[in-house]
């Protein structure tokens, strides 16, 4: 079975474009979420979806940055007026049964943002 | 606010050599701690993971045990081979109901023959 896919795996814009990046998660996974990981540092949570609601996006780092997921299961990372400090390597994961401690998150290999 | 901090890298080791690699947590709840690695290309693993003090995970012959006196959990192999040639990271969750990950800034490991 095919694992957590993101599109594109690289992304190179000009800075104050607006860019959508796309996550399909394992099929049957419920909990979906996206992790931005500067270089050189560990993914930083950005939002949590179980189902189609945002239960968590206290991590999205200001109002340029939007997720949607509607219908519970491809999700979009939306980043509006891109600036140079949103390069970074966004990461998509997902797990099955609501997210809970017990299971797995199983990780996308992350779509390549350049700002220019 | 919750953190991880890892020693940092990169870590060469000729193969078959004892692998540690520190980690130390500070949280405000009880935390579940996870290891997760990244091969060249590849997009994160898990590794292993530990939910209470004193549990020991391991896989693929690392091994890491839950220290809550020392708010540790250091990564170690007895015999490190050039195929576990990666970047590690170290993490935890108290997310109440689902895993809101705090990494560590990831330690690369390079194994040469």
């Amino acid at each position: 079975g095919a694992g957590v896919s993101q599109t594109p795996s690289n992304k190179v814009t000009e800075k104050g474009k607006y860019v959508e990046l796309r996550c399909d998660p394992i099929s049957g996974h419920t909990a979906l979420y996206w992790y931005r990981q500067s270089l050189g540092q560990g993914p930083e949570f950005l939002i949590y979806f179980q189902g189609t609601g945002a239960a968590d996006d206290s991590g999205l780092p200001n109002d340029r940055f939007f997720a949607v997921r509607p219908e519970g299961s491809v999700s979009t990372l939306k980043i509006q007026r891109t600036e140079r400090g949103d390069s970074a390597v966004y990461l998509c994961a997902s797990s099955s049964q609501g997210g809970f401690m017990n299971t797995e998150a199983f990780f996308g290999q992350g779509t390549r943002l350049t700002v220019v | 606010g919750d953190s991880v901090t890892q020693m940092e890298g990169p870590v060469t080791l000729s193969e078959e050599a004892f692998l540690t690699i520190n980690c130390t947590y500070t949280a405000t709840g009880y935390p579940s701690l996870f290891w997760y690695v990244q091969y060249p290309g590849e997009g994160l693993q898990l590794l292993l993971k530990a939910t209470k003090a004193d549990d020991k995970g391991s896989n693929k012959g690392f091994e890491a045990t839950y220290r809550k006196e020392t708010t540790s959990f250091h990564l170690e192999k007895g015999s490190v081979q050039v195929s576990d040639s990666a970047v590690y990271f170290c993490a935890l969750s108290t997310g109440t109901g689902f895993q809101k990950l705090v990494f560590g800034t990831g330690t690369r490991l390079l194994v040469s023959p």
